[in-house]
């Protein structure tokens, strides 16, 4: 069956240090989206693309980057890590920009 | 400002009780989407609703787009205990007229029932 996975689920790093989280799918979808969970705030857009070499800024992307060379991988960088990125992040994908989004189980990431 | 705003945030019912969850703004949409998230998952579309004053039934769960398109309900019928999660809306970022499938989220709904 497709999916989409990430990873690592788990993981505890340094402020200051360089954090890369991986996103996979197999869905063969276009587009695929991250974003990051905290109470009261629901879920917030970091980065989004829409193809192969694409990608775009949402609504928090300060401090994230994210790049796109194949259709299956969208991983996402911590260029320096901050205790403000404590969080737990989603990567998603859907097949065309009116259908369902599918996510991943999550990162929960913590910055010491 | 919340583009959503979402109410209660937090609800803890007996199994078999009744519940409304609400999903308010001044924005029209064309569309909106109801997701439900269990711990440690990610979110799961329950349903998407596109037509003013629509109504969705999904067994015990109904759902409901406004008239004007600014807001939308999610009623659950005899709760069950398996209910549990957090409820989500969300909307598609428009520019004009197109979807570009980027969602923004309400709060959430932190739904808790007791068996």
């Amino acid at each position: 069956d497709a999916e989409i996975t990430q990873s690592p689920r788990h993981k505890i790093t340094e402020t200051g240090r360089q954090v890369t989280l991986a996103c996979h799918q197999t869905w063969n979808h276009n587009n695929m989206f991250w974003y990051r969970q905290d109470l009261g705030h629901g879920l917030r857009l970091i980065h989004y693309s829409y193809g192969v070499q694409d990608t775009n800024k949402g609504e928090v992307s300060d401090g994230y980057s994210v790049s796109r060379s194949n259709t299956e991988d969208l991983p996402l960088t911590l260029e320096s890590a901050a205790s403000s990125q404590t969080s737990v992040y989603f990567c998603a994908s859907s097949e065309t920009l009116n259908t369902e989004a599918f996510f991943g189980q999550g990162t929960r990431l913590t910055v010491v | 400002t919340q583009l959503l705003e979402q109410s209660p945030q937090f609800l803890s019912i007996q199994e078999g009780e009744n519940l409304t969850v609400y999903c308010n703004s001044s924005s029209v949409f064309s569309s909106l989407q109801w997701y439900r998230q269990e711990p440690g998952e990610g979110p799961v579309l329950l349903v998407t609703v596109v037509t003013g004053g629509e109504v969705k039934k999904l067994k015990r769960l109904t759902f409901q787009f406004g008239d004007a398109r600014k807001d939308s309900s999610l009623h659950i019928t005899a709760a069950q205990p398996g209910d549990t999660g957090l409820y989500l809306c969300a909307v598609s970022t428009l520019q004009g007229g197109t979807s570009y499938g980027k969602l923004t989220f309400g709060q959430g709904t932190i739904l808790t029932v007791h068996p």
